[in-house]
Order: structure tokens, then C-alpha cells, then sequence
């Protein structure tokens, strides 16, 4: 599996954007970029995924490098709500993987009051 | 969106027995069900990926005459942790991908083993 590295932990203060970034040098033609993410305690979360193109949803942003070999999560406006581990991870979307995810360590986040 | 639910959400079972637990997904058909652990202060680890009416494929290291999975139907998959040991409690999330590539996650199995 292709793999990303993320830092481990990040702070941010509520209200400030927050960029969350991912390398993913061996990242492969069929590889889409997936950002999860984990409260305490819960199931992974969808946040958003990306090819090439940067992509915008209610949640957040995904800038994606012009070679593909990193990208960025964007959170606009961090909230208390947004404190998680923050997972990238590269899915093989040809199918023959059954589209399943691997997850490495993900990058904690905290956000300050 | 689509809703991925487990039951139980906490079990505590005595070492040697066995425990099974559910994953549905409530308002889609799910085609592949996946099931992972997570140890504490650690990353979800994948443990068998199953399809609907097949037998379940399981990551190397993970013993699939422990770690039963049934996928019966197109909305349940349960995985069964046979004769149980206190290294077996972790907590235990399964996800459920519909006919398309997404992928929904349940809420997660919290499992002591006493």
C-alpha cells in the first residue's frame, strides 16, 4: 500500500484556520487522497477525498499538490468539535482492493479555546 | 447519509468465552463489509475485508478460526472473537462500502476481557 506521512500532532486556537498536511511521494495513478477523521471514542469520519483537482465541502477544503506527492486538509474556521486524529490515507479506486483503507498514525489536533 | 450501527457497544466477557458483535448498515445495502481493531493510543488496524456471500478475507497475522466473520446478508456482517483472552479486549470498529467506493463507519465495539 501506498503510504502517507503525517506530523503527529498539530494545535490550532478555535476560530483560526487550520492546515493539516500529508506527504504521499509514492502516491500511484489509481490513488485517491481520503481524509478521516476520529473523535475519542467513535467510528472514523468522512471528511473528504480528492484525485487532483483541490475540493471544497461543508467540512473542509482538500489542496492537492500539482504532482499529487502531498496535499493539504484545510479546516476553515476550527471549532472545540474539530479536536481529532486526523487520518490521510491513499485508496487504490480500481477496484481490485475491494476499496479498502489502510491507516497509519494520523495527526492529532487540538484545538484551543 | 448513510448509517453504520454495532451492537453492542460495550461487552465484558470472561476469558475463554465468546462474544459475537453486529454491524448493520441501516439505510443502504452494504456489498463489502470491513472489520478493524484499535488498540489504545494506536491507529485502526484492518483485520478482514468480507463480501456479501462469501467467506471473508483476513490480513496477514490475523487468525481467521478466532476472528470469525459471517456477511449474510447485504446489511450485516458480525465478527465472533472465539475463546477470548484479555489480549483480545480492544476496541473493534467495522465499515460498510455500498455499491459505490464510499465507505461508512460504525460507532465502534468497546471489548474487555476479564
Amino acid at each position: 500500500d501506498a503510504k502517507t506521512t503525517q506530523p503527529n500532532s498539530m494545535e490550532s486556537n478555535e476560530e483560526e484556520p487550520v492546515h493539516l498536511p500529508c506527504n504521499h511521494s509514492t502516491i500511484s495513478g489509481t490513488d485517491y487522497i481520503h481524509w478521516y477523521r476520529q473523535l475519542p471514542s467513535q467510528g472514523p469520519e468522512y471528511v473528504i477525498h480528492g484525485l487532483t483537482s483541490n475540493v471544497n465541502n461543508r467540512m473542509a477544503s482538500l489542496a492537492i499538490a500539482e504532482d499529487r506527492k502531498s496535499s493539504t486538509l484545510i479546516l476553515h474556521r476550527a471549532t472545540l468539535r474539530d479536536a481529532a486524529v486526523y487520518y490521510c490515507i491513499l485508496r487504490d479506486d480500481s477496484g481490485g482492493s475491494n476499496y479498502k483503507l489502510t491507516f497509519g498514525k494520523g495527526t492529532l489536533l487540538t484545538v484551543n479555546p | 447519509g448513510a448509517v453504520v450501527s454495532q451492537h453492542p457497544s460495550r461487552v465484558i466477557c470472561k476469558s475463554g468465552t465468546s462474544v459475537k458483535i453486529e454491524c448493520r448498515s441501516l439505510d443502504f445495502q452494504a456489498t463489502t463489509m470491513f472489520w478493524y481493531r484499535q488498540f489504545p493510543k494506536q491507529s485502526l488496524m484492518l483485520m478482514a475485508t468480507s463480501n456479501e456471500g462469501s467467506k471473508a478475507t483476513y490480513e496477514q497475522g490475523v487468525e481467521k478460526d478466532k476472528f470469525l466473520i459471517n456477511h449474510a446478508s447485504l446489511t450485516l456482517s458480525t465478527l465472533t472473537v472465539t475463546s477470548a483472552h484479555p489480549e483480545d479486549s480492544s476496541f473493534y470498529i467495522c465499515s460498510a462500502r455500498d455499491f459505490g467506493a464510499e465507505q461508512y463507519f460504525g460507532p465502534g465495539t468497546r471489548l474487555t476481557v476479564t
